[in-house]
């Protein structure tokens, strides 16, 4: 696609049920990142993937929060047990990698109500 | 503590006027970007400074980038109501691959 593709865009759940949310990045973007964005906060580092290489995990705030990548494309965010605090906007992001320097392409977000 | 740190946080400026937004990060790093994000909406990419004494302009925006100062400005000429927005910087330590992200400067031009 043209762009950073992302769904839900709107997603409101109930404390402790699971969500998942996924992200379709530019073809060729291979570096992959996920950021959490709460109301009028900066923006928190989530994860990493590039290649096949192992992801670096170390923003994840718990182990409710797990994401994975399918064939170095579509990456998916699940949030298990989801708490109030979790309330926020995931932004996706992607990178060409063979492009020194390249800023990263934010997709809309999605944006995520605890109840 | 990695820290970036951006001022002021709040900005409420009369059209016409000049202003800068200062970016100050505590990492060694040569790559620096500023990003704009409207209510509501996502980042958009606006500059990407590669090398110390990196000056870009766009418009009525200007980046500049001192890694000798770890500090980068932004500055804005002679503003129009269409600059409100949240602006962000981001920093790239050295060796690693993270974007880092400042704390946002919410900019408001008054007409």
């Amino acid at each position: 696609g043209a762009g950073v593709s992302q769904s839900p865009s709107n997603k409101v759940t109930e404390k402790g049920k699971d969500v998942e949310l996924r992200c379709d990045p530019i073809s060729g973007h291979t570096a992959l990142y996920w950021y959490r964005q709460s109301l009028g906060q900066g923006l928190e580092f989530l994860i990493y993937f590039q290649g096949n290489s192992a992801p670096d995990k170390s923003g994840l705030p718990s182990d409710r929060f797990s994401a994975e990548r399918t064939g170095g494309s579509v990456s998916t965010l699940t949030i298990q047990r989801t708490q109030q605090e979790d309330s926020a906007v995931y932004l996706c992001a992607g990178r060409d990698p063979g492009v020194p320097g390249n800023t990263i392409y934010f997709g809309e977000g999605s944006w995520l109500t605890v109840v | 503590e990695l820290k970036v740190e951006q001022n002021p946080l709040f900005l409420s400026m009369q059209e016409g006027k000049n202003y800068t937004i200062y970016c100050n990060y505590s990492t060694t790093s040569d790559r620096l970007y500023w990003y704009r994000q409207d209510p509501g909406k996502s980042l958009e990419s606006l500059f990407v400074l590669l090398s110390n004494g990196a000056v870009k302009q766009e418009g009525r925006l200007m980046a500049s980038l001192d890694t000798k100062a770890r500090l980068s400005t932004l500055h804005i000429t002679a503003a129009v109501h269409d600059l409100s927005a949240t602006y962000f910087c981001a920093v790239v330590p050295s060796g690693t691959y993270k974007y880092i992200f400042g704390t946002g400067t919410r900019l408001k031009v008054l007409a």
